[in-house]
């Protein structure tokens, strides 16, 4: 079956703009978690969404949100980007919450000039 | 808070040679531990999960590891790396049991190199 399917793969914007990224879950899958990925700080958890609810919210400021559509697919906004925002996103989708382990997309490499 | 800790930021080896990555966290209730791959230019792939039961897992490609709780650490272990095993190694714990079931807390990754 499909894995994860995250979209655009790249991305260049100027800083102020914002930027959603998408992302479409393993068929089947009801729960999407986000993570940003730079050298630095590694993986950093951003949230985790569950039938169309926020679960979960990791250390980062109110210029990320997101959101789970009624089909799973879930979108994550950033507004306002800044140059320390580049960043590989990557999506992950589980089952249900928790307990099974999580399918890891590709991710989206966001570049901040 | 959550941490998990890897000990070695980069390891090279021979093929052939054993691998031991070493990954200790902080939670002390109940964890699911995970550990996951990154190729070069690919994305992250599960390697292997506890949950509970046998603290010995085996995983893909010949990958096990070892749960031990009093010590708080889940090491991977390879008898035999091979080339191919060239890629970045994450540690990952999560806490079925509290509202942060969801959240996956990584270790900052052990990047293997396997000369050949």
């Amino acid at each position: 079956k499909a894995g994860v399917t995250q979209t655009p793969r790249y991305l260049i914007k100027t800083r102020g703009q914002q930027v959603t990224l998408s992302c479409s879950p393993i068929s089947g899958h009801r729960s999407v978690s986000w993570y940003q990925q730079t050298p630095g700080q590694g993986l950093q958890f951003l949230f985790e969404y569950f039938s169309e609810t926020q679960r979960n919210k990791g250390n980062f400021p109110g210029r990320f949100s997101g959101r789970q559509f009624s089909n799973s697919r879930s979108e994550m906004n950033v507004s306002t980007l800044e140059l320390g925002d580049s960043a590989l996103y990557l999506c992950a989708s589980s089952p249900t919450q928790g307990n099974y382990g999580y399918t890891f997309g590709s991710g989206t490499r966001l570049t901040v000039v | 808070a959550q941490s998990v800790s890897q000990h070695n930021h980069h390891v090279i080896l021979s093929e052939a040679a054993s691998l031991e990555l070493g990954c200790n966290y902080s939670y002390g209730g109940t964890v699911n531990l995970f550990w996951y791959v990154q190729y070069p230019g690919q994305h992250l792939q599960l390697l292997l999960k506890y949950f509970s039961g046998d603290p010995l897992v085996k995983g893909i490609k010949g990958f096990e590891a070892e749960f031990i709780k009093s010590k708080f650490s889940f090491n991977l272990r390879k008898p035999s790396v091979q080339w191919s095993d060239t890629a970045e190694y994450f540690c990952a714990v999560n806490e079925p049991s509290s509202s942060n079931t969801g959240k996956l807390i990584f270790g900052q990754g052990t990047t293997l190199q396997v000369k050949p």
